[in-house]
């Protein structure tokens, strides 16, 4: 079975700080990963996400992910966190074997905030 | 969130109640799926559908039932409302493609408050 584990329920940095979200995954097939960005009362946009290639995963908004298979980790990253960052960001993982019935596994998400 | 329209996107039912939460996407897509996001949870699939006419169990099914007549409509019915499923719904549709992966479209989301 898949499961992903988001450490730290809410994360608080300071404008033009680096932002750090940890992700780790739990997978006994070659995972897909997935970090989405929610904003206050919408939905989920992707920011990155990682199949096949280059560990090092470029997303939107700066944001960056790399995945480390021997640490079964894939953290988000941002260099310099800006205030319109502020919002809650989820992990996910699927099956990607069979990418018919794909289906994501979240983790229990990250709220960061950016203090000015 | 292009292509996946989720309605309503707030109701409020009574204990027993039934209600449908509608999504209608218009990319052409096979896969669709419903999930509940509840505080400190995360995201828990529902049901989902691999195309027209099939529907399947994801993590959290029960209290829930869906149908996939078309391929646009994949549609998520409350037959007997309790406080529990008090929630936030999202439907979300998949582009499958080869080598780079699936690529998941979520509607904005249902705010659902049973009383």
């Amino acid at each position: 079975a898949q499961s992903v584990t988001q450490l730290g329920s809410h994360v608080s940095v300071s404008e033009g700080a680096l932002v750090l979200l940890r992700c780790n995954y739990s997978s006994s097939v070659p995972p897909y990963l997935f970090w989405y960005v929610q904003y206050p009362n919408q939905g989920l946009q992707l920011l990155l996400k990682y199949t096949t290639g280059a560990t090092l995963v470029k997303g939107i908004n700066g944001f960056e992910a790399e995945f480390k298979k021997s640490e079964t980790s894939f953290h988000l990253t941002k260099p310099s966190a800006h205030m319109s960052d502020a919002a809650e960001y989820f992990c996910a993982v699927s099956d990607g074997r069979s990418y018919n019935t794909d289906k994501l596994i979240f983790g229990t998400g990250t709220r960061l905030q950016v203090f000015p | 969130n292009a292509g996946v329209t989720q309605t309503p996107k707030f109701q409020v039912l009574k204990t027993g109640q039934s209600m449908t939460l509608q999504c209608a996407q218009d990319m052409n897509h096979e896969y669709m799926s419903w999930y509940r996001q509840d505080p400190g949870m995360g995201l828990r699939l529902i049901h989902y559908s691999v195309g027209a006419g099939i529907t399947d169990q994801g993590e959290v099914p029960n209290g829930y039932n869906v149908s996939r007549s078309t391929t646009e409509d994949f549609p998520l019915r409350l037959l007997s409302a309790a406080p529990s499923q008090t929630s936030v719904y999202f439907c979300a549709s998949t582009r499958t493609g080869t080598g780079t992966g699936n690529t998941i479209y979520f509607g904005e989301g249902s705010w659902l408050t049973v009383v």
